[in-house]
């Protein structure tokens, strides 16, 4: 049974440009989760999603970020027009529908140049 | 909102012995769960226990058990006959009744083990 698979793993953008991260669940699991994590910090909740619904986006920073999980495919985390300061690792997980328990990704690496 | 504090930015044990990080939370809640996490050099983040606070007993997986102290919102993790392998970056978090997908995660402890 394979892990939640993000990808891509490291990803280089010039500023200004835009950053899509995806993100597969673990096969059965209904419920993903986008996180951040700065250079030496603890990682920080942005958005909690069901397939095509957004349950909780209260940590996602309000202009240039969004993030959707349609019906079929992975979860996508877009940034628009990226500035230094996006530049961290983002980390997905999933849960199953009544979970208590989540399971992370490997995480992507964005780098903004 | 919730807090999750990590006094200790780095910890350091001789291989074979036993080392605690120390965690503390602040919450209003009375139902919810507490986390330690590992994040070793390939970063991957890796659940290492699981607190309900409902529980009493303080969760244990072999070599590593936790002292949850409710009152306190004070949430230890105690790693016995640590190994070369232990060494990482060890993160408490904390999230609100079932829903553990929204956790709130302390800054974290580097820990390094000494040959």
């Amino acid at each position: 049974n394979a892990g939640v698979m993000q990808n891509p793993r490291h990803l280089v953008r010039r500023r200004g440009q835009e950053a899509r991260l995806r993100c597969s669940p673990m096969k059965g699991h209904s419920h993903v989760y986008w996180y951040r994590q700065l250079p030496e910090e603890g990682l920080k909740f942005m958005v909690y999603l069901q397939k095509e619904n957004i349950i909780d986006e209260s940590g996602m920073p309000k202009e240039r970020f969004s993030a959707e999980f349609p019906k079929e495919g992975p979860s996508i985390l877009r940034i628009q027009q990226v500035v230094r300061g996006d530049s961290a690792a983002y980390f997905c997980a999933s849960s199953p529908l009544s979970g208590n328990t989540i399971y992370f990704g490997e995480g992507s690496w964005l780098t903004v140049v | 909102a919730q807090t999750v504090t990590q006094s200790q930015p780095e910890m350091s044990v001789q291989e074979a012995e036993t080392v605690t990080l120390s965690c503390t939370y602040d919450t209003s809640e009375s139902d919810y769960y507490l986390f330690w996490y590992k994040q070793p050099p390939s970063r991957q983040m890796i659940l290492v226990i699981r607190q309900e606070a409902y529980k009493q007993q303080n969760a244990t997986e072999n070599r590593f058990s936790v002292n949850f102290q409710k009152a306190a919102k004070s949430f230890s993790l105690k790693i016995s006959d640590s190994q070369l392998g232990d060494a990482a970056m060890y993160f408490c978090a904390y999230s609100y009744n079932t829903n553990a997908g929204k956790s709130t995660f302390g800054d974290g402890t580097t820990l390094t083990v000494k040959p």
